[in-house]
């Protein structure tokens, strides 16, 4: 059983279109991150939330964390063949190890059709 | 600045066969770790080290070793290569954290491995 679940794993859209993906848990988070992963390269982290309800903006792309530090959201404005790649969330607070532990979800893998 | 550098960047082994999957960073971070990334599992830890001489068990750490001999270092060893080791591996480094205190990892480009 996944702690972290995403949705939905795959989506394909045309250029232009708006789209958002979720990150969702029934656990209670210190933080949550955001990574993209391209192909045959690693994740890159586009931005963290820490405070409950906290909305981030990096360009076109707008980070929700949940009220209740629970869940969050990825919402992209006018999507862009840029914008491919497989979108990860991950967490601390989850493990029972070192609390710099991350725990990642499956990720959602988004295709932006030109 | 190479961040962190991983090699090699693809290897065929058979079953039985051993090998190191070398890690290595240049921004002094105390923090590395070593995860695996299947299809539809996303990014699984193995093992990760707090420091030098310093290493613990992630979420799924059977068939594999690691040390931490220097803070630039962190290989990870497969003793007798199994094919449900087949799999895509990434190292990762951080610092102690950003402004918020999150861990903010830093990862290497991939080693994909696939055992026959």
């Amino acid at each position: 059983t996944q702690l972290l679940e995403q949705s939905p794993q795959f989506l394909s859209i045309q250029e232009g279109e708006n789209l958002t993906v979720y990150c969702n848990s029934s656990s209670v988070f210190s933080s949550l991150q955001w990574y993209r992963q391209e192909p045959g390269e690693g994740p890159v982290l586009l931005v963290t939330v820490v405070t409950g309800g906290e909305v981030k903006k990096l360009k076109r792309l707008t980070f929700q964390f949940g009220d209740a530090r629970k869940d969050s959201s990825l919402h992209i404005t006018a999507a862009q063949p840029g914008d491919t790649g497989l979108y990860l969330c991950a967490v601390t607070g989850i493990s029972s190890g070192s609390a710099r532990q991350l725990t990642f979800g499956s990720g959602t893998q988004l295709t932006v059709l030109p | 600045n190479a961040g962190v550098t991983q090699t090699p960047k693809f290897q065929v082994l058979k079953t039985g066969q051993s090998m190191t999957l070398q890690c290595a960073q240049d921004m002094n971070h105390e923090y590395m770790s070593w995860y695996r990334q299947d299809p539809g599992m996303g990014l699984r830890l193995i093992h990760y080290s707090v420091g030098a001489g310093i290493t613990d068990q992630g979420e799924v750490p059977n068939g594999y070793n690691v040390s931490r001999s220097t803070t630039e270092d962190f290989p990870l060893r497969l003793l007798s290569a199994a094919p449900s080791q087949t799999s895509v591996y990434f190292c990762a480094s951080s610092y102690s954290g950003d402004a918020s205190g999150a861990n903010v990892l830093t990862f290497g480009a991939g080693s994909r491995l696939t055992v026959l």
